[in-house]
């Protein structure tokens, strides 16, 4: 069974880059699609991003000129990049997986541990 | 952006009785690409139920999905004790994939 663990630093100065990274454990890395989410204390779920095995990427518009997703096939890692980070952006970030039908969007399964990263000065 | 409207904001039921709730969107969800989501206090979401009906691996009977276009409907059938949680739906038709704000799902 697919298991997602992730790592990354949780305390960050306003205006450094986020950077965390995802490792798929006990099951395949190809044919699903990556993603990041995050929630915001208190608060609800926003999707920040995709991507799949060959590198194909999507994000969110609202964080499209700050977020960087890759992915790494030879260790089945992928990673998340967010530059220029304020307090808007402290949240619980999770790594997941999304599984689409033929033409779908994706859907979230399973999410990471999560990881509580926060920007304070 | 699709936004999703989930309601009522919080739900106060007992145990044994039936849960439903609503997730309405701004526009039509194409093809019923719609999910739903159960998140407890400290922890990651779990899925439950996407393509609007359809049961995730492992989540127990109790729990279904319904509707389509605007309008859909998580229902639990007899509430168990390991079932108060807060619940998110979430569209899958169109980018960016967007999360209702939760039904919090509370012991009365």
């Amino acid at each position: 069974q697919v298991q997602l663990q992730q790592w990354g630093a949780g305390l960050l100065r306003p205006s450094e880059t986020l950077s965390l990274t995802c490792g798929v454990y006990g099951g395949s890395f190809s044919f699903f699609y990556w993603i990041w989410i995050r929630q915001p204390p208190g608060k609800g779920l926003e999707w920040i991003g995709e991507i799949n095995h060959s590198g194909s990427t999507s994000y969110n518009p609202s964080l499209k000129s700050r977020v960087t997703i890759s992915v790494d096939t030879s260790k089945d890692q992928f990673s998340l990049r967010l530059s220029s980070v304020t307090a808007a952006d402290t949240a619980v970030y999770y790594c997941v997986r999304g599984l689409a039908a033929a033409g779908s969007g994706t859907w979230f399964d399973p999410w990471g541990q999560g990881t509580l990263v926060t920007v304070s000065s | 952006e699709i936004v999703l409207t989930q309601s009522p904001g919080t739900l106060s039921l007992s145990q044994g009785e039936r849960a439903t709730l609503s997730c309405r969107a701004s526009q039509s969800v194409s093809s019923r690409y719609l999910a739903w989501y159960q998140q407890k206090a400290g922890q990651a979401p779990r899925l439950l139920i996407y393509g609007a009906s359809s049961r995730a691996t492992g989540i127990p009977d109790r729990f279904s999905g319904s509707g389509s276009g605007t309008d859909f409907t998580l229902t639990i059938s007899r509430l168990e004790p390991d079932d108060f949680a807060v619940y998110y739906c979430q569209q899958y038709g169109s980018s960016p994939y967007t999360f209702g704000q939760g039904t919090y799902l509370e012991i009365k």
